[in-house]
């Protein structure tokens, strides 16, 4: 089992809302990627955080924001909540920008209503 | 534009037979090339990349590039091999942005 843990696991929010999901990354690693999978779908880049710095930002609108705290950890966040953004929120981590996708969590699934 | 296209939503096979699950894509550039796998209830988890030439859980991918594909095979399938597999690729001077294919799930009947 991997280090990398994400909370909630579940998540419903009524449209409009904001939420905020989190990402404990595996233990030295000090990068982060967010991805969104839709049902049915492959995950979609949402932005990566290497060091607390932003490298790199998938199609998605400003409402879609993120932070990498000094430990590494992570969030997303998301504002003004549509309908489309019910999915399964992904991160992974990993130790170098040149990795690739290391270690993914087990998901967050967002259920907006 | 980048594009990974899995043609194949389910692949059913039996066990002991050959596994072929496709993958093109498209992309201005040089790519790095990736599967995933996901075993029920688990995680999305690295099973092969085209830089390492290796061989994982006896599965080989080849990247060609005049076909832009990046075909996952193994010779007999086993009952364990049934999950979801996606194809992914990224920029060779980057491995920022990872672009997935739309999965296939495979099927390994006994």
């Amino acid at each position: 089992e991997t280090g990398v843990t994400q909370s909630p696991t579940h998540l419903i929010k009524t449209r409009g809302q904001q939420v905020t999901l989190r990402c404990s990354s595996q233990s030295g690693h000090n990068t982060v990627s967010w991805y969104q999978q839709a049902l049915g779908q492959g995950p979609q880049f949402i932005f990566q955080y290497y060091r607390e710095e932003e490298n790199g930002r998938g199609n998605f609108p400003p409402r879609f924001s993120g932070l990498q705290f000094p430990n590494y950890s992570s969030e997303l966040n998301v504002n003004a909540l549509e309908l489309d953004d019910s999915a399964l929120y992904l991160c992974a981590s990993s130790l170098a920008k040149k990795q690739g996708l290391g270690f993914f969590g087990q998901g967050t699934r967002l259920t907006v209503v | 534009a980048q594009r990974v296209t899995q043609p194949e939503k389910l692949l059913s096979v039996f066990k002991g037979a050959p596994v072929e699950l496709k993958c093109n894509y498209s992309y201005s550039g040089s790519p790095e090339l990736f599967w995933y796998v996901q075993y029920s209830r688990q995680r999305l988890q690295l099973l092969l990349r085209h830089i390492s030439r290796e061989s994982i859980k006896g599965f080989t991918a080849d990247l060609n590039k005049g076909e832009t594909s990046f075909h996952l095979k193994k010779p007999f399938a086993q009952e364990e091999d049934s999950a979801m597999y996606y194809c992914a690729l990224t920029r060779g001077d980057n491995f920022n942005k990872f672009y997935f294919g739309s999965g296939t799930k495979l099927n390994v009947k006994p």
